[in-house]
């Protein structure tokens, strides 16, 4: 069973510029959350996209969007970088199946710079 | 709305000694809990979770977590410290707004001495 797995592992951008990140999700798993981690932080919830629609949003602009494919993977895009967007982004998977109890799976994360 | 607080930001136990990493919750319904633990350059991975079946819940590598409603608490203990336990630990709840959504306190680091 392959786990979540994200690319690239480390990014360096500058400030105004756009990128993209991208997860795949564990086999099986339909429901992918992205997460922003910043240094010396606990992740803090993005966005979460269930069966290519997104399914709930936290505290971040517009500038953070999403994707998911018909084969559930996943694209996290943040246009006009901030300084403040440097951190470490994390992908988690899960079934979809238990609700607010469910388990996520998380990936080993993309560690942006932007400088 | 929830929220967790973890107290002491880093904590340091001999190796064979107890650890113990403690997490306060709060939420306006019964909480879904767990607890993560992050390796360096890694990505999270589930150590337990309380979904209110059970108040002592066993997970992995020997950890175990008592829920406590009284006292709204969900620490994470361990009898026996072992140098591989050295990470990041991190205690969340689910929002239970329907999406699974996990908000997370801002971490304990555990260093272990031989």
């Amino acid at each position: 069973e392959t786990g979540v797995t994200q690319s690239p592992t480390h990014l360096i951008k500058t400030r105004g510029q756009q990128v993209t990140l991208r997860c795949s999700s564990q086999s099986g798993h339909n429901t992918v959350s992205w997460y922003q981690q910043a240094l010396g932080q606990g992740p803090q919830f993005i966005f979460q996209y269930y069966r290519e629609e997104e399914n709930g949003r936290g505290n971040f602009p517009p500038r953070f969007s999403g994707l998911q494919f018909p084969n559930y993977s996943s694209e996290l895009n943040v246009n006009a970088l901030e300084l403040d967007d440097s951190a470490l982004y994390l992908c988690a998977s899960s079934s979809g199946l238990a609700g607010d109890q469910e388990t996520q799976y998380f990936g080993p994360g993309t560690r942006l710079l932007v400088l | 709305a929830q929220s967790v607080t973890q107290l002491g930001s880093h904590v340091s136990v001999s190796e064979g000694a107890l650890v113990l990493l403690r997490c306060n919750y709060s939420s306006s319904v019964p909480p879904y809990l767990f607890w993560y633990v992050q390796y360096p350059n890694q990505g999270l991975q589930l150590l337990l979770k309380y979904t209110s079946a059970a108040t002592l819940v066993k997970g992995i590598n020997g950890f175990e977590a008592e829920f406590k409603k009284s006292e709204t608490s969900f620490h994470l203990t361990k009898p026996s410290a072992h140098m591989s336990d050295a990470a990041e630990y991190f205690c969340a709840v689910s929002d239970r707004g329907g999406y699974n959504k996990l908000i997370f306190g801002a971490g304990t680091r555990l260093a272990v001495h031989p």
